[in-house]
């Protein structure tokens, strides 16, 4: 175990609905990640937390929305979904944004399937 | 804008071989590299970060070496074991304009046979 839990471990949607993923560190950090992973792409860092503030969003859809209500948790609420969204989503946390000397810890991730 | 590339897509090696992945990135202003391992449908495990001013790291079987002026980093593994079966992931840490993104690669899949 990481210290980063991610719910739910798989999520099945269709397009037309509304559903949020949801990631919580127990490390103390202060920083939380967003990554997409599809297949045969590498993982793809989506939107960066620093502090509670977002200090990275890599141009992702308004489809994907978001949310960090305190430093140990980070929601990503999706709604109308399409089909290539369909990947792995991870989550990271990390001491501090600054990559000198901090690791990035990730969750188990959960699998999107969007029919 | 980094990328980075790792080579072999795939290794199958039989067990208690010794075995090199390849990691190679385009732009040598990292402030780190960091190899990862992913099981199937997993998420990441650490298991190396080297910083920019280091030339290795070491942890158990696994060791990492960095060379910033050629763009390279590896990762060596002695006497592997079916239980080293994964995905090794690298990736670089940039100071660009995004400070924090990690760049990966997109992993060397590793079968090793008993």
């Amino acid at each position: 175990e990481t210290g980063v839990t991610q719910t739910p471990r798989h999520l099945v949607m269709g397009m037309t609905n509304k559903k949020s993923l949801k990631c919580e560190q127990h490390l103390g950090h202060n920083a939380m990640y967003w990554y997409k992973q599809s297949a045969k792409k590498p993982l793809e860092l989506m939107f960066v937390y620093n502090f509670k503030e977002q200090t990275e969003n890599n141009s992702v859809p308004s489809r994907f929305s978001p949310e960090c209500p305190n430093s140990s948790h980070l929601f990503l609420h999706l709604h109308t979904l399409q089909p290539e969204d369909s990947a792995l989503y991870l989550c990271a946390s990390s001491q501090d944004q600054h990559p000198r000397d901090y690791e990035q810890y990730f969750g188990p991730g959960t699998r999107l399937t969007v029919t | 804008k980094q990328e980075v590339t790792q080579i072999p897509a795939a290794l199958s090696v039989p067990e208690g071989e010794n075995l090199v992945l390849n990691c190679s990135f385009t732009d040598s202003a990292i402030y780190n590299l960091q190899w990862f391992r992913q099981d199937p449908g997993k998420g990441l495990t650490s298991l190396l970060l080297i910083q920019s001013s280091q030339r290795e790291q070491t942890s158990g079987r696994l060791n990492a070496s960095l060379d910033k002026s050629s763009g390279r980093s590896t990762l060596y593994i002695a006497a592997s074991q079916p239980g080293d079966s994964a995905t090794y992931l690298c990736a670089a840490a940039g100071n660009g304009g995004s400070q924090g993104n990690l760049i990966f690669g997109k992993g060397t899949k590793l079968s090793v046979k008993p």
